[in-house]
């Protein structure tokens, strides 16, 4: 069983379109972060949200941690191409763990 | 800054042959990862490091990987023998760790590794 669950695992969309991905887990987490993984790099962090309900905006990025800290979401608006990529979340349990990642392409 | 320096960025190589994949932090981190990436397992913990001493190498598949750091500046990972289940992306991340509840890995671009 994963610590982390994410969904979906694969997302296709037009350019200019919203989505929202999502990371859960029956845990509570002191913290969470998302990171951005483009194709033949290294995964980038994008964001630490550590309060329960907090809201973080990144540009067209909106994440925000449950209210309860067991989950979390990563919404965009108007995405672009330069959205593409794999979009992981973790936690620290000791170490990092991370969810298997939401795979999203965005078309032009 | 260089970031996370990696090499070989690719490695091919033939079952039974050993692969050393090699990662030069950050200056000034003091602590190293080493993670593997599959389609089927995602990105895995294989061992961490702090200050040059490993720390938590429970990630490690089996006796035929091992890692060194011997200093602040340069880590290996090695696989011998090799066999296609080791074809992987592998990756090398360093982080300046206080204490803090939570910290920025910073990663390096990977090592793509196929074992034929």
């Amino acid at each position: 069983t994963q610590l982390l669950e994410q969904s979906p695992q694969f997302l296709s969309i037009q350019e200019g379109e919203n989505l929202t991905v999502y990371c859960n887990s029956s845990s509570v987490f002191s913290s969470l972060q998302w990171y951005r993984q483009e194709p033949g790099e290294g995964p980038v962090l994008l964001v630490t949200v550590v309060t329960g309900g907090e809201v973080k905006k990144l540009k067209r990025l909106t994440f925000q941690f449950g209210d309860a800290r067991k989950d979390s979401s990563l919404h965009i608006t108007a995405a672009q191409t330069g959205d593409t990529g794999l979009y992981l979340c973790a936690v620290r349990r000791g170490k990092l763990i991370f969810g298997q990642g939401t795979e999203l392409s965005v078309k032009p | 800054d260089a970031g996370v320096i990696q090499s070989p960025r690719h490695e091919v190589t033939e079952m039974g042959q050993e692969v050393t994949l090699r990662c030069k932090p950050i200056s000034g981190h003091n602590s190293l990862f080493w993670y593997r990436q599959t389609m089927m397992r995602g990105l895995e913990l294989l061992i961490y490091f702090n200050n040059n001493v490993p720390i938590d190498d429970s990630g490690m598949p089996e006796d035929r990987f091992s890692a060194k750091m011997p200093n602040a500046s340069f880590s290996t990972l090695k696989i011998q023998p090799s066999e296609p289940r080791d074809s992987a992306v592998y990756f090398c991340a360093s982080s300046f760790i206080t204490g803090a509840p939570s910290y920025e890995q910073y990663f390096g671009p990977g090592t793509r590794l196929t074992v034929t």
